[in-house]
């Protein structure tokens, strides 16, 4: 069973604009998420991460934010720049174990 | 440079053959996991090893066996058991979480097709 979720398979942003990623999870005990970028015929990039004591964390463009009444996290790429087209899977893990993750969501920003 | 290395990038594979897929890494990362992902699918577990000589079976491990006899070195057979073995295939390593949560570092991947 799909323990993270992301719900949308794909979206398209212009240039300059906020791009949201949404993910969903249903295990309570994960304490520990991260979002990964992937290319075609490439291994996963790490982006940023947030622990379960955190609602937001924030590196240069990107933010993640972790709502953990809802079970849900969001990631925010403010301003979007073509170069951020890609595949951004969540991931979630509990205790530093083995990383579960989402199916992913291709991004398209457009010039 | 220091990284994960996983080769060859594309393997063919005649059905009923064995295949090994090889993964190394330089990081000194005790930990490694291999995944496999499909078109439209997100990356599923299929072994992982927390140290050297102990290894654990993921989501999927059916058809598929590991070892891991070096620190640096975690190769993944896909055994003719495997009934759907193409694939692409990623590993990855990072340090374990006793001392706080450490991302995962993956290789490029191997890309493993039936002939």
């Amino acid at each position: 069973d799909q323990q993270v979720k992301q719900n949308s398979p794909s979206l398209s942003v212009q240039e300059g604009r906020i791009s949201i990623l949404n993910c969903d999870y249903t295990n309570s005990m994960f304490d520990y998420f991260l979002w990964y970028k992937k290319y075609p015929a490439e291994g996963p990039t790490f982006l940023i991460s947030i622990s379960s004591i955190k609602d937001k964390n924030e590196d240069g463009r990107f933010t993640v934010f972790l709502n953990k009444s809802a079970k849900h996290l969001s990631l925010h790429i403010v301003p979007s720049q073509p170069g951020d087209s890609a595949v951004y899977f969540c991931a979630a893990s509990r205790s530093g174990y083995a990383l579960n993750f989402g199916k992913g969501t291709s991004l398209l920003v457009t010039p | 440079d220091g990284g994960i290395t996983q080769s060859p990038k594309y393997l063919f594979r005649k059905e009923g053959q064995n295949v090994t897929l090889s993964c190394e890494q330089n990081l000194n990362h005790d930990a490694m996991y291999w995944y496999r992902q499909d078109p439209g699918q997100g990356l599923r577990l299929i072994y992982y090893s927390q140290i050297v000589n102990d290894f654990q079976k993921g989501d999927i491990a059916e058809g598929y066996s590991v070892s891991r006899e070096k620190k640096e070195s975690f190769p993944l057979t896909v055994t003719s058991a495997q009934k759907n073995p193409t694939a692409f295939y990623l590993c990855a390593s990072r340090v374990p979480g006793r001392e706080g949560n450490q991302p995962q570092h993956f290789g490029d991947g191997t890309r493993l097709s039936i002939l």
